[in-house]
């Protein structure tokens, strides 16, 4: 149980472009999703938390304007990259957690990520 | 504070040996810590995870050994196999915000 996906699972695109990725919990209702970004060979660094029904929390240094997310259903949410640039080529990695599941604590479940490439 | 110190940033060890990777961390509100295991390519997935209640938690061959009073916990990986080469990443999180601060990571690599 507990699968997260993500669409697409790579995407290049030209700079000045914008491109949406979707993150989706398939078999359970997630109260709460992340946006996390990680360069070649480092860590993930969170960009954003986003709770169903209400606007996301970004990270100190994260642009909101440039990095749009929508979490519209318990299922899905959405980042867009608006007007990408080269800088903004990463591996972008979604995950997904619901607090009511008693056996776990704070379990995040990731999904599989996407290779943005702005040329 | 909010920080997770790794080390080693890579470790090579031969096939059946122990593989041991560690973690510091400095704020002691911090009360979850799990262990991500991420191959090239993929998204990290939960490998184990305690919480400071106990001092160790084993999980088949994964062991996590945690040291409140010295804030360090580690992961022990026994009789390590060639699958077992991967990155691995150590994270804490505080009860009730389930924000992760993520260490640096673990490049482990298992000869045979």
């Amino acid at each position: 149980g507990a699968v997260v996906s993500q669409h697409p699972s790579w995407v290049i695109c030209k700079s000045g472009t914008s491109v949406k990725i979707e993150c989706r919990s398939l078999d359970f209702q997630a109260t709460t999703m992340f946006w996390y970004r990680q360069f070649p060979k480092q860590s993930l660094m969170l960009m954003a938390t986003s709770n169903e029904g209400s606007k996301a929390t970004y990270e100190q240094g994260v642009e909101k304007d440039k990095f749009l997310i929508n979490h519209a259903s318990l299922t899905l949410s959405t980042l867009t990259v608006t007007s990408a640039h080269p800088e903004d080529s990463s591996f972008y990695i979604c995950s997904a957690s619901y607090s009511a599941r008693p056996s776990s604590y704070n379990e995040q479940f990731f999904g599989p990520g996407t290779r943005l490439t702005v040329l | 504070q909010q920080q997770v110190k790794q080390s080693p940033q890579s470790l090579i060890v031969q096939k059946g040996g122990i593989s041991i990777i560690n973690c510091a961390y400095e704020n002691t509100a911090f009360d979850y810590f799990p262990w991500y295991q991420q191959f090239p390519g993929k998204g990290p997935a939960l490998l184990i995870a305690i919480r400071p209640d106990v001092s160790e938690k084993k999980e088949g061959r994964f062991t996590i050994s945690f040291n409140k009073s010295a804030k360090q916990f580690s992961l022990h990986i026994m009789d390590s196999q060639p699958g077992d080469s991967a990155t691995y990443f150590c994270a804490a999180s505080i009860g009730g915000n389930e924000k992760l601060t993520f260490g640096t990571g673990t490049r482990l690599t298992i000869i045979p």
